[in-house]
This record gives structure tokens, sequence and C-alpha cells, in this order.
């Protein structure tokens, strides 16, 4: 069954702690994407690699990191540095390959609340 | 305003009629995509139309792109109330990232059964 996994659905974060979001697809796509979703604000992106070892920031970068040691997996960390993380967080992957078409495949999300 | 930009924001139409939602943008693109989204839930590729396109069709959905004017418009025919939900045009940018796709706020449409 091939596809995107985010976990966990829900997260709860507590003041200064720094929580990690899992994303993983087995859909065997070079580039991964972590999205931020507010209510009325559309998505925007956070961070995406298009490689593995490699990422680079996206529009609202601050508070966040990103690591991408396997091909499948691009974990998020939301730092204590993220003032305001309550939000809907999604994560996509496409393949990367110049000159064709880079439809992106999305998982399920994750919805991260404020303690 | 950004890069891509939906019109209108909210759409209520009765099952059985068509929905037409509009998309303009700012800069040269790739390409130029729609997508949909169920409350709560990810997003699902509906349908992709190249700069060198004008036209496209997938079954119920009818996408047009005008370049000149930067503007794209989906159209959903004989709509029915499972076709409820957000609906976001994505723009793959010329000269940019090759991957990287700029999102709208997107439109709500309501299919009154």
């Amino acid at each position: 069954d091939g596809g995107i996994t985010q976990s966990p659905k829900y997260l709860f974060r507590k003041e200064g702690q720094n929580v990690t979001l899992s994303c993983e697809q087995n859909l065997n796509h070079d580039a991964m994407y972590w999205y931020r979703q507010d209510p009325g604000q559309g998505l925007r992106l956070i961070y995406y690699s298009q490689i593995v070892n490699d990422f680079q920031k996206g529009d609202i970068a601050e508070g966040y990191s990103v690591s991408r040691e396997k091909k499948e997996s691009f974990p998020l960390t939301v730092t204590s540095a993220q003032k305001n993380p309550t939000a809907f967080y999604l994560c996509a992957s496409s393949t990367y390959d110049r000159g064709v078409q880079n439809i992106q495949y999305f998982g399920a999300g994750t919805r991260l609340s404020v303690l | 305003s950004q890069q891509g930009e939906e019109d209108p924001q909210a759409l209520s139409i009765q099952e059985g009629e068509n929905a037409t939602m509009n998309c303009s943008y700012k800069t040269s693109i790739n390409n130029l995509q729609w997508y949909r989204q169920n409350s709560g839930r990810g997003l699902v590729h509906l349908i992709l139309i190249r700069s060198n396109e004008r036209e496209k069709h997938s079954g119920r959905l009818r996408v047009t792109l005008d370049t000149s004017k930067k503007s794209s418009s989906l159209l959903i025919t004989a709509s029915r109330a499972a076709d409820t939900a957000s609906y976001f045009c994505a723009t793959n940018i010329q000269g940019g990232a090759n991957s990287k796709l700029t999102f709208g706020k997107g439109i709500t449409l309501s299919v009154r059964p």
C-alpha cells in the first residue's frame, strides 16, 4: 500500500518543548516537503528536500528544523523558538526530475496544539 | 497579493449545478495544478496543465489556462454533494527550484443536496 504516512495525527506541545513530526513515504520519491496550514491562510512552505542529505528553507523556516538522512523519511522538529506552533502540518513528496511535472502527494496531516 | 490567488474565496451551489473557480498568478510558470482538500485531511491532486496547454479535461473537471492573463479556471460540471471541499491552485514557477510549488489560499466549495 503505497503512500505517505504522517504521525502522530494529533500532538500537544508544552511550553519550551521541542516536538518532532514524522513523515515516511514508500513512493520512491526524491523530493519531500513540509507545509504549515492555518485557517484561511492556505499552505505555506516550511522546508523542502530534493535529495538525501540536502534540504532548503521555505518561506517560514524560523523555529523549525529538519533532517533528510534517508530517502523515505523527512522528520520535522518544531522547536521552542517557534512561538506560535498551533497549526495543521502537512508533509508531501514528489518526483524530482528536470522537465518532468511534479505532482505532490500528501499525507493525512498532523494537528499540533500548545498546552 | 501572493503568487496564486483563488477567486471566489467561498462558493455555495445546488447539486447538479456547475462550479467555476478562478486562479490568478503573478510570474511565469512551468505548470499550474489544482488540488482538493476535504476537511481535516491532506490535499489530493486533481489536474495539471502545462504552460503550453490551454485546456485539459479529466472526468467532470475542465481546466483552462490563459498565460497572457496569468489566470486559470477550474470548472466542475454536474456537481455532487461529495464535491464539497476546499480547492487550491498551485504554480510551479519558471526559473525556481524545479520541484517547488506555491499554493493559493483556497476556495471553499459547498454543494447543497
